[in-house]
């Protein structure tokens, strides 16, 4: 299966918050990442978490880690349609880097 | 900081002809550089793994010959599609990571839309 799961498809009202979630597998990922891609272009780094923490809050983005269900979570507070694009969570084992599918985020006036 | 700076953009080639692609990592030294193929409406495929001076190890199921990896020096690694088929358009990123470790995370380039027609 997988090694990085996440839902396809989000859609919300601008406005409200956004909670984008993700499984994965590898239990020695030392960090997970949360990308942001709009379309035609690369990656952004949106945030990333260290596999010890529960919690990481950065202005209108937290994430949340729950190691022992290996469930990563990324909520947007006041989402805005600047906010639709694909977000890709991903994990860290030290040697590569694997993704998730991808969960595209569309914001609704 | 930590920029790395991905050419061509967008190109379109001929079936049958050769393409590279640069990665250039632009304020850091990259001890290894990733490549990943990204299909429409798919997740990031991790295709190699490249260390300066040493030979690049490719995922299952990734032509090597194919798919020709170099990483000279610790700022620039290239790709080379060799003899491109219409199968192989896509988006091709890179990323590198600085020296120091994961902690420092991935920096990627902005990716190269390859057409082949």
């Amino acid at each position: 299966g997988e090694d990085v799961e996440q839902s396809l498809f989000l859609s919300v009202r601008e406005g409200d918050s956004s909670v984008i979630n993700c499984t994965y597998t590898d239990s020695s990922s030392t960090y997970l990442y949360w990308y942001k891609q709009e379309p035609g272009a690369g990656l952004q780094l949106l945030t990333y978490i260290f596999s010890n923490m529960d919690m990481k809050q950065d202005q209108r983005l937290t994430v949340l880690l729950n190691k022992k269900d290996k469930h990563l979570s990324l909520r947007i507070a006041d989402t805005q349609t600047g906010d639709s694009a694909i977000y890709f969570c991903a994990e860290d084992n030290n040697n590569d880097m694997r993704f998730g599918a991808g969960t595209r985020l569309t914001v609704k006036p | 900081g930590a920029v790395v700076s991905q050419h061509p953009s967008w190109v379109i080639c001929k079936s049958g002809t050769s393409v590279k692609i640069e990665c250039r990592s632009l304020d850091f030294q990259a001890t290894t550089m990733f490549w990943y193929r990204q299909f429409p409406k798919q997740s990031l495929m991790l295709m190699a793994t490249s260390n300066e001076g040493s030979k690049a190890t490719y995922e299952q199921g990734v032509e090597k010959d194919k798919f020709l990896i170099n990483h000279a020096s610790l700022t620039l690694s290239t790709l080379t599609v060799t003899s491109a088929h219409p199968e192989d358009s896509s988006f091709y990123i890179c990323s590198a990571r600085r020296a120091g470790g994961a902690g420092y995370g991935y920096t990627f380039g902005s990716g190269t839309r390859l057409t082949v027609v």
